[in-house]
């Protein structure tokens, strides 16, 4: 599996814009670029994917360089809540539908978010 | 609607016992996937059901089994339990009907603690 490094953590304060950064330079034409979170004690919980195009929803934007070798995850206005571990991953594409494929979790950027 | 449900959320067993863990997916979602959480090792992929058929499968030895039923629910299965078996296990299920689909949910999870 093509691999991500993200740095190991970041800080914010809260209202303020975050960016969160992700390098994957090995990452192969049919690569989708996932970001999940995981709050304190919960599951991780899908955040937002795209393959080329930039993406907007209501958790979060994701920002994907021209070559697709580094992505970017955009909080508008960080709170108290997006605290959590951010993971970027790069998920095989599933050439038949019918299935889903595994997800590589990496180590993740731990968010603090301050007031 | 409901969501991914893991029963139980905690248990202690003592080494050598075996234990099944209970994953309950979201209604028509009918890919189940299981992931091993631990502080050392981060989030790992277990394996991937879908249809009752085990579709992929992650680096563990063959102590960890699982299965998927007709309705989709999913238990997982460890024997001879060792102390490093210690974790959090994570289900996650999806619609697995295609790339586009297949944002993962995930349960809370079940703490195993073996002693």
């Amino acid at each position: 599996d093509a691999k991500t490094t993200q740095p190991n953590s970041m800080e914010s304060n809260e209202e303020e814009p975050v960016h969160l950064p992700c390098n994957h330079s090995t990452i192969s034409g049919t690569d989708y670029i996932h970001w999940y979170r995981q709050l304190p004690s919960q599951g991780p919980e899908y955040v937002i994917h795209g393959l080329t195009s930039n993406v907007n929803n209501r958790m979060a934007s994701l920002a994907i360089a021209e070559d697709r070798k580094s992505s970017t995850l955009i909080l508008h206005r960080a709170t108290l809540r997006d605290a959590a571990v951010y993971y970027c991953i790069l998920r095989d594409a599933v050439p038949n539908a019918g299935t889903a494929s595994k997800l590589t979790f990496g180590t993740g950027t731990r968010l603090q978010v301050t007031l | 609607k409901a969501g991914v449900t893991q029963t139980p959320r905690y248990l202690i067993k003592t080494r050598g016992q075996q234990v099944t863990l209970s994953c309950s997916p979201i209604s028509g979602h009918r890919s189940v996937s299981w992931y091993q959480q631990t502080p050392g090792q981060g989030l790992q992929f277990l394996f991937e059901y879908f249809s009752e058929t085990q579709r992929n499968k992650g680096n563990f030895p063959g102590r960890f089994s699982g299965r998927q039923f007709s309705n989709s629910r999913s238990e997982m299965n460890v024997s001879t339990l060792e102390l490093g078996d210690s974790a959090l296990y994570l289900c996650a299920s999806s619609l697995g009907t295609g790339v586009m689909n297949t944002e993962a949910f995930f349960g809370q999870g079940t703490r195993l603690t073996v002693v």
